[in-house]
């Protein structure tokens, strides 16, 4: 069974903080990877795609390390509004179609 | 406005009473698939479509089933509700599954209890 897995934290950090969240895969062949976000209760949001060359969006930034077969999220200057679980998301084969496959989250709490 | 619409937002049944949820999308995608969410447990998936007629086993299938006659609709049906699928079911849509250019969009989920 293909499989996502991700600290489910909760990560509680200060506002002004960066934070860090990884996420592994296990399907060597896996293309396309994303990161959504989720708050309490509500659908699942798409937050950025991640590319093999990393890519930046504000103040979030994404990494693909597919030789250890992990992503990563980094949030700089986290806001309160950040407070969220983070939902790391693989397709299952190989190209661009495929299954998409959710990780359990991460959970991240930002303090005043 | 381009979304995915679930009805009922919530429901409460009983255990054996047949009901549907419905899920419709009017953005012409071909992908659609539902998801029921439970604490501890993440997202897991019921049953997904990657076109008309086309549908497969997600991971969590049993108690449930689906069709895909339309584009546009993804019911999820449970013939005999019992309680262990109270649960939020989340139904999605993406223009195709796992592409770059078409993310999943969501419902706003639906609360099912069963008693």
């Amino acid at each position: 069974r293909k499989e996502v897995e991700q600290d489910p934290g909760p990560f509680n950090v200060p506002e002004g903080a960066t934070v860090a969240f990884n996420c592994t895969y296990s399907n060597s062949a896996s293309q396309s990877f994303f990161w959504y976000r989720q708050d309490c209760r509500k659908e699942p949001k798409l937050l950025m795609s991640v590319y093999s060359s990393g890519n930046e969006d504000g103040r979030f930034t994404a990494q693909l390390n597919r030789a250890s077969q992990y992503i990563s999220l980094l949030i700089r200057d986290s806001k309160l509004s950040d407070s969220a679980t983070y939902l790391c998301v693989v397709n299952d084969r190989g190209g661009s179609q495929g299954n998409l496959i959710f990780g359990k989250g991460t959970k991240l709490s930002v303090k005043p | 406005e381009a979304q995915v619409t679930q009805n009922p937002r919530y429901l409460i049944t009983v255990t054996g009473k047949k009901l549907t949820v419905t899920c419709s999308q009017n953005m012409n995608h071909e992908y659609m698939s539902w998801y029921r969410q439970d604490p501890g447990l993440g997202l897991r998936q019921i049953y997904y479509s990657m076109n008309v007629e086309v549908t497969d086993k997600g991971d969590v299938p049993e108690g449930y089933k689906v069709s895909r006659k339309e584009k546009r609709n993804f019911p999820l049906i449970l013939e005999s509700p019992s309680p262990n699928q109270t649960s939020l079911y989340f139904c999605a849509s993406s223009l195709r599954s796992g592409s770059y250019n078409s993310p999943l969009h969501f419902g706003n989920g639906t609360r099912l209890t069963v008693t």
